[in-house]
């Protein structure tokens, strides 16, 4: 099993929808958790990080964790053809400073 | 805040030759940053972590004496690829953990740009 997982998509949306990206982990212990926009060929970009079981949000952007399922999630509100781009979800485990990447999930928003 | 710069954006060279990259903190110190390769349509492998004033942790199958880390200051760490062959050709993308406290209090890492590197 890998420690983080995503579904690598492609994920089509229309513009103006909700997109829903999903991450689960395998690492009961993990505490910190992040997600990262990757355009093609360009570096991550962190977008949200989120700690505390709940939602967390900022502008468009929702994180949600739920540490007894090992699962967190990001919504993107209003989706614009300019989120689309892979996702990112990587965990802090144990008491290192690694973060474990999943394999990222590409979103394309459809005009 | 939070910004990491990469030198050089892209490079190719011969194989054989020596390369370094070069990755910096801007506005913050970063007592530790990692090093990632990333092949095309894959994600983020992290290959060593830089600590500053220390050596650098390697990840398993990374090989120390191929890809040499220096993390002499706490804004500067660089990756030496030696003896470049064709199939270290890569995405390498340097991230810098923030410490300390307030926003930026959950050590969360920042990213450069990326240096894409070709080795004929």
């Amino acid at each position: 099993q890998k420690e983080v997982e995503q579904n690598s998509g492609p994920l089509s949306v229309p513009e103006g929808a909700i997109a829903s990206l999903n991450c689960t982990y395998s690492d009961r212990g993990s505490q910190s958790f992040f997600w990262y926009r990757q355009y093609s060929g360009k570096s991550p970009e962190l977008i949200m990080s989120i700690y505390s079981n709940g939602d967390k949000e900022d502008g468009r952007f929702t994180a949600q964790l739920n540490k007894a399922s090992q699962y967190v999630s990001l919504l993107i509100r209003d989706s614009q053809p300019s989120d689309s781009a892979t996702y990112l979800c990587a965990v802090k485990t144990g008491g290192g400073n690694k973060l474990t990447f999943g394999t990222g999930t590409q979103l394309k928003v459809e005009l | 805040g939070a910004v990491v710069s990469q030198h050089p954006s892209w490079v190719i060279c011969k194989s054989g030759t020596s390369v370094k990259i070069e990755c910096r903190s801007l506005d913050f110190q970063a007592t530790t940053m990692f090093w990632y390769r990333q092949f095309p349509k894959q994600s983020l492998m992290l290959m060593a972590t830089s600590n500053e004033g220390s050596k650098a942790t390697y990840e398993q199958g990374v090989e120390k004496d191929k890809f040499l880390i220096n993390h002499a200051s706490l804004t500067l760490s660089t990756l030496t690829v030696t003896s470049a062959h064709p199939e270290d050709s890569s995405f390498y993308i340097c991230s810098a953990r923030t410490t300390g406290q307030g926003a930026n209090s959950y050590n969360e890492q920042f990213f450069g740009p990326g240096t894409r590197l070709t080795v004929l």
